[in-house]
């Protein structure tokens, strides 16, 4: 069975860093993308970018190029998002989904992870 | 690049049809066949509906059906069921090789 497993919701203050994860099972990690999703509170989903942690390509929106990196550690199947300066405006749930490529479309998703940043 | 344009809500009553529309441009939607629809309701994960404009994965209903014109996708639900009351989602393919969702749809079954 695929299970995509976030990590936990985080509380944070601005200027803050932080990594959250993704821990993929049930199928070979490193032949599908992994992508991440934010969705504001009570807005849209919202495409960030996606990694290939068979040999780390990465794609990132322009909405979100220089915001946020996206990496993978293919030893221990799983993909990060991470910030190095929290903003107010961070504070959303972010979704990571493995990703088919062509066609392109997210099939299984994991749970979610809830960021607050917070003073 | 811009979000796709939904309609922000739609309503229909059990055993109606829906359409709900998704319009992008000629660098997305109109350029490519790869939109999908994704189905959310309240604080779950997206669930995948349509693919490739109009393919539907194993296990979701015949009762959703999408299609396109030109920059336009659009996604169908006929035989309104209660469970159908969710938020929708369309999403393209773009020429800078990322995708885009559309802003979403709140469909009300009455």
């Amino acid at each position: 069975e695929v299970q995509l497993v976030q990590s936990g919701a985080e509380v944070k203050k601005p200027g803050e860093s932080l990594k959250i994860s993704c821990k993929g099972s049930g199928y070979s990690f490193t032949s599908y993308w992994i992508g991440w999703v934010r969705q504001m509170p009570g807005k849209g989903l919202e495409w960030m970018g996606i990694i290939y942690p068979g040999d780390s390509d990465t794609r990132y929106s322009p909405s979100f190029q220089g915001q946020v990196t996206i990496s993978a550690d293919k030893s221990i199947s799983t993909a990060y998002l991470q910030w190095s300066s929290l903003k107010a405006s961070d504070t959303a749930m972010y979704y990571c989904a493995r990703y088919n490529w062509r066609p392109y479309y997210f099939d299984y998703w994991g749970q979610g992870t809830l960021v607050t940043v917070s003073s | 690049q811009s979000a796709l344009t939904q309609p922000a809500s739609v309503s229909g009553s059990p055993g109606q049809s829906i359409t709900i529309s998704c319009t992008g441009t000629s660098s997305d939607v109109g350029g490519y066949n790869y939109v999908s629809w994704y189905q959310q309701h309240p604080g779950k994960a997206p669930k995948l509906m349509i693919y490739d404009v109009s393919n539907r994965p194993s296990g979701v209903s015949n009762r959703f059906s999408g299609s396109k014109s030109g920059n336009t996708a659009s996604l169908t639900i006929s035989g309104l069921q209660a469970e159908d009351e969710a938020d929708y989602y369309c999403i393209s393919y773009t020429s800078s090789s990322t995708q885009v969702f559309g802003g979403g749809t709140k469909l009300t079954v009455l």
